[in-house]
């Protein structure tokens, strides 16, 4: 059962345009999201991240959106540098009594093309 | 540097073995998560500590087990190891008392042969 999904394994974007990923998500109960970067033999750096009181939360080139009556998020990357080419996971954060938890997405790959 | 620390970065082990992958969390926090990424798949979590106390557990198989010292340094022990356990195995800590978000470390890989 997957409480995050990201349905596109892979985009990608001409150096300059507007890169957007996407990710849903089941749980009604997560009230915070996510987004970690990720290139080849590193750990998931955190990016940015929304709380489910925002519909919008942005830093510098990356804008993360929340729609919670479609239980979706988007992440925006404007402008898109080769630099970025990373996978992108979306996580999404609950309580469990006295626990938080982080719920990941199988990633999407992004690759700028210069 | 997110300053979780795993170690080893690499390991290669035969069928059958057991190894134990150690991370040590970020200065200051009592939360330390394990995840698995196998080829392809995204991050699976496999089972959180609190100070010492195991917090929630995800996908865990029975054949692995964890826990966190008191220095709050955690271990993730794998046993009876198969082919399919191959995989990159991350840790993440996170300061309790907010909804912020888990520093990775960088990982051990994992090779069963």
């Amino acid at each position: 059962d997957q409480q995050v999904k990201q349905n596109s394994p892979s985009l990608s974007v001409q150096e300059g345009r507007i890169s957007i990923l996407n990710c849903d998500y089941t749980n009604s109960m997560f009230d915070y999201f996510l987004w970690y970067k990720k290139y080849p033999a590193e750990g998931p750096t955190f990016l940015i991240s929304i709380s489910s009181i925002k519909d919008k939360n942005e830093d510098g080139r990356f804008t993360v959106f929340l729609n919670k009556s479609a239980k979706h998020l988007s992440l925006h990357i404007v402008p898109s540098q080769p630099g970025d080419s990373a996978v992108y996971f979306c996580a999404a954060s609950s309580s469990s009594g006295s626990a938080r938890q982080l719920t990941f997405g199988s990633g999407t790959q992004l690759t700028v093309l210069p | 540097d997110s300053g979780v620390t795993q170690t080893p970065k690499h390991l290669i082990t035969a069928t059958g073995q057991r190894v134990t992958l150690r991370c040590s969390p970020r200065s200051g926090d009592l939360s330390v998560y394990w995840y698995q990424q196998s080829l392809d798949q995204g991050l699976q979590f496999l089972i959180q500590y609190y100070n010492g106390e195991e917090r929630a557990k995800g996908n865990i198989l029975e054949r692995f087990s964890a826990q966190q010292f008191p220095d709050l340094h955690s271990e993730l022990n794998l046993s009876s190891l198969e082919l399919g356990d191959s995989a990159l195995y991350f840790c993440a800590s996170r300061a309790e008392g907010g909804p912020t978000g888990a520093f990775f470390g960088q990982g051990t890989r994992l090779t069963v042969v």
